[in-house]
């Protein structure tokens, strides 16, 4: 596709469970970004992926949050034994290059810890 | 990358321009100022960038004072479907890979 795709669009999960989020870039594009925005709130940064080079997972906020990118393209982030404050959207970007190019937003996955 | 500071709430009047202020006063000369918005419920969007001279496009005009320490988003007739969260960052550029990290941007409110 033309975009950046993720999946599911919606998922709910039994606390405790693992979870895993999927995200397609534009093709081409070296640089990956993966969000979260709980309800009513500012874009909170997670993990960046450039290329070849080591992940920045900065914003990561515990180890129960990972993520990967294989072949540079597909990205996938796993949150085990989810927590219900990790409900919130979470959005993958993809852009050229760093920061300094367009980046293009997925619709975004809501997940929601019961 | 430098900080930027927005107010947090704005109003226009529909068919009105809007101008959204961005101050970056520590603002050095290689980096760019990039205004995106999120329309509730969706992803953010890009809008335009400039380094120093001012830009205009489909979307927006943008306004770079002339010592770059501020910046104004133009949106020359504020529709409804305007209404949104609006991003000022100032970004590094030339062959920087920075991240891209979002503050609290400016909730802009387009009224009938």
């Amino acid at each position: 596709g033309a975009g950046v795709s993720q999946s599911p669009s919606n998922k709910v999960t039994e606390k405790g469970k693992d979870v895993e989020l999927r995200c397609d870039p534009i093709s081409g594009h070296t640089a990956l970004y993966w969000y979260r925005q709980s309800l009513g709130q500012g874009l909170e940064f997670l993990i960046y992926f450039q290329g070849n080079s080591a992940p920045d997972k900065s914003g990561l906020p515990s180890d129960r949050f990972s993520a990967e990118r294989t072949g540079g393209s597909v990205s996938t982030l796993t949150i085990q034994r989810t927590q219900q404050e990790d409900s919130a959207v979470y959005l993958c970007a993809s852009s050229l290059y760093g920061a300094n190019t367009e980046a293009f937003f997925g619709q975004g996955t809501r997940l929601t810890v019961v | 990358d430098a900080k930027t500071t927005q107010p947090p709430s704005m109003d226009c009047a529909e068919g009105r321009a809007a101008n959204l202020p961005c101050n970056h006063s520590t603002i050095s000369g290689n980096e760019y100022v990039y205004w995106y918005r999120q329309i509730h419920s969706q992803g953010p969007q890009y809008i335009i960038h400039g380094l120093k001279n001012n830009e205009t496009n489909e979307m927006a005009s943008l306004i770079i004072t002339e010592d770059r320490k501020s910046s104004t988003l133009i949106l020359p007739h504020a529709t409804l479907r305007d209404t949104a969260v609006y991003y000022c960052i100032v970004i590094f550029g030339g062959t920087s890979y920075g991240k891209l990290t979002f503050g609290q941007g400016t909730i802009l409110t387009v009224h009938p």
